[in-house]
């Protein structure tokens, strides 16, 4: 019964190739969105979607894509993966984007 | 262990004490503050907020204070116990509800409760 679910947990790969994150909620939020934190614990946000539609860019790189299927998931696809990249990467949802966002437990990704 | 080399602000508290974690924010224009609850391996848990309405709001075993004048967010907890050791994140939000969930988030503060 886990709100807000991610997976993978750990993402180990080699710098170039292209990695997809998933990520779930049951809540019924409208709202879900990425948080990217970085090896000091920082916090932020890269993208939100409402209702399938992006609302948030925060000048991500276009190699990283998000996709919205319906308002339940939001997918995270990243194109030639380089070294900086690693991080955990967090999904959230929120109802009708308001900021009360729950999260899920982090998707570790480690590029070699 | 997982703190060395982060280089957060830490807290040290003995189980029993209270705990009080502070938090200073940029934007007089926020107008929604949070305080999340970080444990090792998870991802960030909701404590409680704030709207800039108000000056204090009480959970269980957590308070949190803000002072608008000087731009600044405490967040109080109670009875601290071996439980509550994490990171803890304040973060702010504005526009008054057209931020669609942009939070923007503090550096985060490391919280030891000994036993």
């Amino acid at each position: 019964d886990t709100a807000v679910s991610q997976t993978p947990k750990y993402l180990v790969t080699q710098m170039g190739n292209d990695k997809s994150i998933k990520c779930e909620q049951n809540l019924g939020h409208d709202t879900m969105y990425w948080y990217k934190q970085d090896s000091k614990k920082f916090l932020k946000i890269m993208f939100s979607y409402n209702n399938k539609e992006l609302i948030i860019n925060e000048t991500v790189p276009n190699r990283f894509s998000p996709k919205s299927p319906d308002k339940a998931h939001l997918n995270l696809h990243i194109n030639s993966l380089e070294l900086g990249d690693s991080a955990v990467y967090f999904c959230a949802s929120s109802q009708q984007g308001g900021e009360k966002l729950f999260f899920g437990s982090g998707t570790q990704l480690s590029v070699l | 262990g997982e703190s060395v080399g982060l280089h957060l602000p830490t807290l040290s508290v003995q189980e029993g004490d209270n705990s009080i974690i502070n938090c200073a924010y940029s934007n007089s224009a926020s107008d929604y503050f949070i305080w999340y609850k970080q444990e090792s391996g998870k991802g960030p848990q909701f404590i409680i907020d704030i709207r800039s309405n108000m000056d204090k709001r009480q959970g269980q075993r957590v308070t949190v204070l803000l002072n608008k004048t000087v731009k600044h967010l405490s967040l109080q907890i109670a009875a601290t116990q071996p439980g509550d050791s994490a990171v803890y994140f304040c973060a702010e939000s504005g526009a008054g509800g057209t931020s669609y969930g942009k939070l923007t988030f503090g550096q985060g503060t490391i919280l030891t409760v000994h036993p």
